[in-house]
């Protein structure tokens, strides 16, 4: 079935340094892959999103690339800052375009 | 705005009762969703409903029904409530169904079966 495969589990870095999450879909169908962000005790958000037909998109600190061949996308986020721990989901649409399939997220926790 | 709210926040059951789950969202969406999130798991589809008055199964849908009332609201029942169901369990809304629109998520009912 549909998967979407969230590396690493967990991932510890100082403040300042960047964070690098990575995802692997199975649906060649997918075309819209959005990030969203878990803070403790909250609803996820979404942070970016990129479709199929964009390489790469930035937002501020924030950046996403999208490999369709390879089926991997991922998340890069510069100069984290403590304000950045939480949860991390990568996730995409299925091929009905009915869903989106999560990945099992990243826990990111910054330190000063 | 609200946004999309939930409620109860926090809910504790015995084996075998029935509770619903309530959600309403009012930024006039067409599509809305019910979510649980596990630990290592991710979030896995319950039930969506693409537009009033339409439901359709997701990935995990055994043991829950869902009713959506009308455009804003979209409630989650557990008929027979069993200790596998303990989970936190999201709602969400986007304009259109999950295609390519972003979902916007509300802050979560926290359940425990015992």
């Amino acid at each position: 079935g549909e998967n979407v495969e969230q590396h690493p589990s967990t991932l510890s870095v100082q403040e300042g340094d960047s964070a690098v999450i990575k995802c692997t879909y199975s649906d060649s169908a997918s075309n819209y892959f959005p990030w969203y962000k878990q803070e403790l005790g909250k609803g996820p958000q979404l942070i970016i999103d990129i479709r199929s037909n964009v390489g790469e998109k930035k937002d501020q600190r924030i950046a996403v690339t999208l490999n369709k061949t390879a089926k991997h996308f991922s998340l890069h986020i510069t100069e984290t800052q403590p304000e950045d721990s939480a949860v991390y989901f990568c996730a995409a649409n299925n091929q009905a375009g009915t869903a989106l399939i999560f990945g099992k997220g990243t826990t990111l926790s910054v330190s000063s | 705005n609200a946004g999309v709210t939930q409620t109860p926040k926090f809910q504790v059951l015995k084996t075998g009762q029935s509770m619903t789950l309530q959600c309403a969202q009012d930024m006039n969406h067409n599509s809305m969703y019910w979510y649980r999130q596990d630990p290592g798991m991710g979030l896995r589809l319950i039930y969506y409903s693409a537009s009033e008055g339409t439901t359709d199964k997701g990935e995990v849908p055994n043991g829950y029904n869902v009713s959506r009332l009308n455009k804003r609201e979209f409630s989650l029942r557990l008929e027979s409530a069993a200790p596998s169901q303990t989970s936190v369990y999201f709602c969400a809304s986007s304009e259109v169904l999950a295609g390519g629109n972003e979902q916007f998520f509300g802050p979560g009912t926290r359940l425990t079966v015992l």
